[in-house]
């Protein structure tokens, strides 16, 4: 069975300061997603950036970008220029590309880590 | 493009009563998922849908928990009898393999079981 693991339960950032969220995975599959989410208060999820993991090249959204590194199975979250709205807990999530009953796999989450900015 | 609605927002209930959520996926999406979210934690699903089908429903508690989706489209969660361990937020997702398999969350549904 697939697991993600989040280890930093809290973190901290200075605003317009950069951050790395920490990730790490483990599967036995080659074909899978890989997904950072972000969730405000309001508990809804909204999906920062994905990575496929058979593209080498790191996935990147304006100031969000990632470290992917499949041999080691570690895939962190770099924001950059960090706002007061990043404010957030941080969900890392893996999803199998196999197909079964005609859909793919559902989402594996890590436990978040939740992410402070400091004005 | 409508994003996944859900409802209703929030909802109180005793323990031992029933509640229901509702479910309408994004058009065209054919793989519907419930998860639970319990405060501190990450989403567990508890089932996914492929149009009217279940792909997977393992981690569904059946002796309480159901969950149907008819006609293919949209879905209802429903609890019955609740217990205080079900206080979570319920969150609706969908998605498709033709519009590139991110899955896309509804805004939940928050229950509080007293």
């Amino acid at each position: 069975a697939q697991t993600v693991t989040q280890s930093q339960p809290e973190m901290s950032v200075q605003e317009a300061e950069t951050v790395t969220l920490s990730c790490t995975y483990d599967t036995s599959e080659s074909d899978y997603y890989l997904f950072w989410y972000k969730q405000p208060p309001s508990r809804q999820m909204i999906l920062v950036i994905r990575q496929e993991a058979y593209k080498q090249q790191n996935a990147t959204e304006n100031r969000f970008s990632v470290n992917f590194q499949k041999a080691a199975k570690s895939f962190s979250l770099k924001i950059s220029d960090s706002q007061l709205g990043d404010a957030a807990m941080y969900f890392c999530a893996y999803r199998s590309a196999s197909v079964n009953g005609g859909s793919q796999g559902n989402l594996i989450f890590g436990k978040g880590t939740k992410l402070s900015v400091k004005p | 493009e409508a994003g996944v609605a859900q409802s209703p927002r929030y909802k109180i209930i005793e323990k031992r009563q029933s509640v229901a959520f509702w479910c309408n996926p994004i058009s065209g999406h054919a793989t519907l998922y419930w998860y639970q979210q319990i405060l501190g934690q990450g989403p567990k699903l508890l089932i996914q849908f492929q149009n009217n089908g279940v792909v997977d429903d393992s981690q569904l508690p059946k002796d309480r928990f159901s969950a149907e989706r008819l006609k293919g489209v949209d879905s209802t969660l429903k609890i019955q009898p609740a217990k205080l361990e079900d206080s979570a937020v319920y969150l609706c997702a969908s998605s498709s393999r033709e519009f590139g398999n991110t899955i896309y969350f509804g805004e939940g549904s928050w229950l509080t079981v007293v």
